[in-house]
């Protein structure tokens, strides 16, 4: 039973480009959570989402970023334009509905903005 | 909104016992959460508290007191391999997750 599985590892993305980072939960979740570290600090809630649904998206910048979760395949974290201060570690959980205990997080995909 | 407070860095020996506080402050509780984080690798659950009291799993004790918006994080038997940050993390609606900054742990020998 694999766990929550982010690709990539690392990415590095010139200013202004475009950053995909993908997840894809614990087999039979169907929640997942995107989270943004910056270094030194605590992890900072993004986006909720089930499948073909955004429930809370209230830790997203307004602008430049957007998440996906479709039917088939995985979550996709989109990050347009990409900036200086994006780099960071974005981190995936999973959950199966109603749990609310605590989650399982992905390695993360570490963003560096060069 | 929600704020956590948490000591940024606690340094203990080998064989010892630590406790990491937390204090809060949050609209819509339901449960104190605490993960463990390695440089460089994924927080990874270690206990949760939905109710007041002690729960305890191995080495590791959470304690929650929901009257005083407070808990902590108990390790006992310190081992070097338990350097790491350790984040409470606060649950609230829609099972998502506020966390604290984080306590650096250092384990000397």
């Amino acid at each position: 039973n694999a766990g929550v599985m982010q690709n990539p590892r690392h990415l590095v993305r010139r200013r202004g480009q475009e950053a995909r980072l993908r997840c894809s939960p614990m087999k039979g979740h169907s929640h997942v959570y995107w989270y943004r570290q910056l270094p030194e600090e605590g992890l900072k809630f993004m986006v909720y989402l089930q499948k073909e649904n955004i429930i809370d998206e209230s830790g997203m910048p307004k602008e430049r970023f957007s998440a996906e979760f479709p039917k088939e395949g995985p979550s996709i974290l989109r990050i347009q334009q990409v900036v200086r201060g994006d780099s960071a570690a974005y981190f995936c959980a999973s959950s199966p509905r109603g749990q609310n205990y605590g989650y399982t997080f992905g390695s993360g995909t570490r963003l560096t903005v060069v | 909104g929600q704020s956590l407070e948490q000591p940024s860095e606690v340094t203990a020996v080998e064989g010892a016992i630590v406790q990491i506080n937390c204090t809060y402050q949050t609209s819509g509780f339901y449960g104190l959460s605490w993960y463990q984080q390695h440089d460089g690798g994924a927080p990874t659950f270690l206990s949760y508290n939905a109710l007041d009291g002690l729960e305890e799993t191995g080495r590791f004790s959470s304690f929650l007191s929901r009257s005083d918006s407070y808990g902590y994080l108990l390790l006992q038997e310190l081992q070097m391999k338990d350097s790491a940050s350790y984040f409470c993390a606060v649950v609230g609606n829609f099972n998502k997750f506020y966390f604290g900054s984080g306590t650096k742990l250092n384990v000397k020998p």
